[in-house]
């Protein structure tokens, strides 16, 4: 069975500090998503990593994989309170399994302090 | 920007009671899905769809769940006798193709008293 583990659950951070989130999974995968949640809303994608050493920026968020390693980083530079939001990690087993269906983690719970 | 929309959103009805939740996926997209969310937990996988048929199903995905395309926008999932269990939030998802980005739409809330 996937696991798919994020860390940490909960967040609270200090505007202008700088931090990152963790995805660790255990299957073979090539391909995983970052998506953004807000309180009572839809998840909205913010990256999509699709091989080992893929980096991607967008704004104050970078997001890394390590296909080797079976690890994601989510990391933050200089947070703003507009940031606060929870965010899911997911990841596409089709590598392992040849389905499509993405498994996600628990959620970051990512709270920004004034 | 295309996006999928979903309606209603928010559903409350009885145990027992047959609920359809509606989703218009994006246009040109051939890939649908249905995810759940009960209220502080992950997201979980119910089932995918492609050319008029199930591609993959999750446990979850039982007898009590089923899901159509009745016309050439619409995509529906129905749960025919609801429990109190099914109370979530549950997100339709479309991609273009396989290997693109899934994207969700803004979600049901359904509440089963």
């Amino acid at each position: 069975e996937l696991k798919v583990e994020q860390n940490p659950l909960f967040l609270s951070m200090q505007e202008g500090k700088n931090y990152t989130i963790y995805c660790n999974y255990s299957t073979t995968s090539d391909r995983l998503y970052w998506y953004r949640q807000d309180p009572g809303k839809s998840l909205e994608s913010l990256f999509v990593l699709l091989s080992n050493g893929a980096v991607k920026q967008e704004g104050r968020l970078m997001a890394s994989l390590d296909t080797k390693a079976r690890l994601s980083t989510l990391h933050i530079t200089a947070a703003v309170h507009d940031l606060s939001a929870t965010y899911f990690c997911a990841v596409d087993p089709f590598m392992d399994t040849g389905r499509r269906a993405l498994t996600f983690g628990s959620g970051t719970r990512l709270q920004v302090q004034p | 920007e295309p996006e999928v929309t979903q309606t209603p959103s928010h559903q409350v009805t009885q145990m027992g009671q047959e609920v359809i939740l509606r989703c218009v996926p994006i246009s040109n997209h051939l890939y649908f899905y249905w995810y759940r969310q009960i209220l502080g937990q992950k997201v979980e996988f119910l089932v995918s769809f492609y050319n008029n048929e199930i591609s993959e199903k999750s446990e979850i995905f039982d007898d009590q769940f089923s899901v159509e395309r009745p016309d050439g926008s619409n995509f529906t999932l129905k749960i025919r006798s609801t429990k109190l269990e099914d109370s979530a939030m549950y997100f339709c998802a479309s991609s273009a193709g396989t290997t693109d980005t899934q994207y969700f739409g803004p979600g049901t809330r359904l509440t089963v008293l």
